[in-house]
């Protein structure tokens, strides 16, 4: 079946530093692939997302491309913020028939940005 | 952007009695809703799909019986814990499937938007 695998948290960073969060998935044929944030207490929020091979997502500095040849779908970003400090949920989706098609998460990397 | 709102935010109940969480689509129609459970630092555990004006679709392992899902309009679905139990304890999230405007449903186009999620406590 499809599964997402993240590094391992939590991610302490210096605010401007640069940011890695890995992310390597399973899935036949061409899923579609997703990055989302959440912050303390809230539901999550889709930060960037790819639907083919080699596609660049971006929103709010950070990146992401989808590698076919190595099934990952790294989040990066140049300079990290305190306000960054979140979980971040790598996830794809397969396309099925109808209303068949399910998101599948990674388990999430926490990222703390300190002063 | 499309907003997921879900009501109430935090709840505290008794071992044994029901809680209804609501979710709703503010301004699209959600054909397709999606129930998830959250344990603490751990990932989303999708409970159940739910379609409008049909049965939901429960994921392996989680009791029907227990979680009662109602989705009676394009822009609500319910999740009802039946008899909670202090082990219901947990965040529960759910999320709403946009198709997105313009001519038909183009391949890989759709949306999934979040509510804000419920603490529920039993006690």
């Amino acid at each position: 079946g499809n599964s997402v695998t993240q590094m391992e948290g939590p991610v302490t960073l210096s605010e401007e530093a640069f940011l890695t969060i890995n992310c390597t998935y399973t899935a036949t044929g061409y899923p579609s692939l997703f990055w989302y944030v959440q912050y303390p207490g809230e539901g999550l929020q889709l930060l960037l997302k790819a639907t083919k091979a080699d596609d660049k997502g971006s929103n709010k500095g950070f990146e992401a491309t989808y590698r076919k040849e190595t099934t990952s779908f790294h989040l990066e970003k140049g300079s990290v913020q305190v306000s960054d400090s979140a979980v971040y949920f790598c996830a794809l989706i397969k396309w099925g028939t109808g209303t068949a098609s399910k998101l599948t998460f990674g388990t999430g990397t926490r990222l703390q940005v300190t002063l | 952007g499309a907003v997921v709102s879900q009501h109430p935010s935090w709840v505290i109940c008794k071992s044994g009695t029901s809680v209804k969480i609501e979710c709703r689509s503010l301004d699209f129609q959600a054909t397709t809703m999606f129930w998830y459970r959250q344990f603490p630092k751990q990932s989303l555990m999708l409970m159940a799909t739910s379609n409008e004006g049909s049965k939901a679709t429960y994921e392996q392992g989680v009791e029907k019986d227990k979680f009662l899902i109602n989705h009676a309009s394009l822009t609500l679905s319910t999740l009802t814990v039946t008899s909670a139990h202090p082990e219901d304890s947990s965040f529960y999230i759910c999320s709403a499937r946009d198709w997105g405007s313009g001519s038909g449903r183009a391949f890989g186009s759709y949306e999934q938007y979040f509510g804000p999620g419920t603490r529920l406590t039993v006690t």
